[in-house]
C-alpha cells in the first residue's frame, strides 16, 4: 500500500473549516484514500473515502487531486467534539482481507 | 453504520496470567477480523488477520504463541495474550471489514485497555 504524509498536528477555531492535507505520491491507479479519526482512548472512527471524485457526506468532504498524489479532507464546521488525530490511509484491493496500515496521523485540536 | 464491541473495555491482571478479550461484530457477519495494539502516543500497530474457520494471519513480529486469535463464528473473534507481563500493557482494537459498493470500510471496536501488573 503506497505511504501518506500528513502534517503532526493542526489547529482550527470551532465554527472554521478544518482542511487536513494528505500526501499520497505513490498511490497507485486501484488504491482508494479512507479518512479515519481516533477520539483519544477510543476506537478509530471511518469517515469517507474516494477514488478518483471528490466525495461528501454527512461528516466531511473529500478533494482528491486529479493527479491523485494528494488529498484534502475537509471539515465544514469543526466542532470541540472534532478534536481528534485525523488518519489519512491509502488501500488497495476491494477484498475483506485488506487490511488498513495506519501512520502517524494529523492531531486536529480545536479551539473556541 | 454498523457496529463492532469488544469486552472487556479494560483489564487489570498479574503478570503470567492470560487474558481473553472478545470481539463481536452486532449487526453482521465478518468472515476477516483485524487486531491492533495501539502504545500511549503511538499510532496503531496491526498485528494479525483473524479468519473465520481458519488460523490467523499474524504480522511480522507478532508471537502467534503469544497473542492466540480464535475466530469461532462469524460474528466473534477472540484475541487472548498468554503468559502476560507489563510489556505487553496496551490498547487492543479490533476492527471488521463491511462491504459498500465496490470497496469495503473496517468498522472498529471501542478498544480494550490492558495493564499487566
Amino acid at each position: 500500500d503506497a505511504k501518506t504524509t500528513q502534517p503532526t498536528s493542526m489547529d482550527c477555531a470551532e465554527g472554521r473549516a478544518a482542511n487536513l492535507p494528505c500526501n499520497h505520491s505513490t498511490i497507485s491507479g486501484n488504491e482508494y484514500v479512507y479518512w479515519y479519526r481516533q477520539i483519544h482512548s477510543q476506537g478509530p472512527q471511518y469517515i469517507i473515502h474516494g477514488l478518483k471524485n471528490n466525495e461528501t457526506n454527512e461528516m466531511a468532504s473529500l478533494i482528491i487531486t486529479e493527479d491523485r498524489k494528494s488529498s484534502t479532507l475537509i471539515l465544514p464546521h469543526a466542532t470541540l467534539r472534532d478534536t481528534a488525530v485525523y488518519y489519512c490511509i491509502v488501500r488497495g484491493g476491494t477484498g475483506t482481507a485488506s487490511k488498513l496500515t495506519f501512520g502517524t496521523g494529523t492531531r486536529l485540536q480545536v479551539t473556541l | 453504520g454498523a457496529v463492532v464491541s469488544q469486552h472487556p473495555s479494560w483489564v487489570i491482571c498479574k503478570s503470567g496470567t492470560s487474558v481473553k478479550i472478545e470481539c463481536r461484530s452486532l449487526d453482521f457477519q465478518a468472515t476477516t477480523m483485524f487486531w491492533y495494539r495501539q502504545f500511549p502516543k503511538q499510532s496503531l500497530m496491526l498485528m494479525a488477520t483473524s479468519n473465520e474457520g481458519s488460523k490467523a494471519t499474524y504480522e511480522q513480529g507478532v508471537e502467534k504463541d503469544k497473542f492466540l486469535i480464535n475466530h469461532a463464528s462469524l460474528t466473534l473473534s477472540t484475541l487472548t495474550v498468554t503468559s502476560a507481563h507489563p510489556e505487553d500493557s496496551s490498547f487492543y482494537i479490533c476492527s471488521a471489514p463491511v462491504a459498500g459498493g465496490t470497496s469495503f470500510e473496517q468498522f472498529f471496536g471501542p478498544g480494550t485497555r490492558l495493564t499487566v501488573l
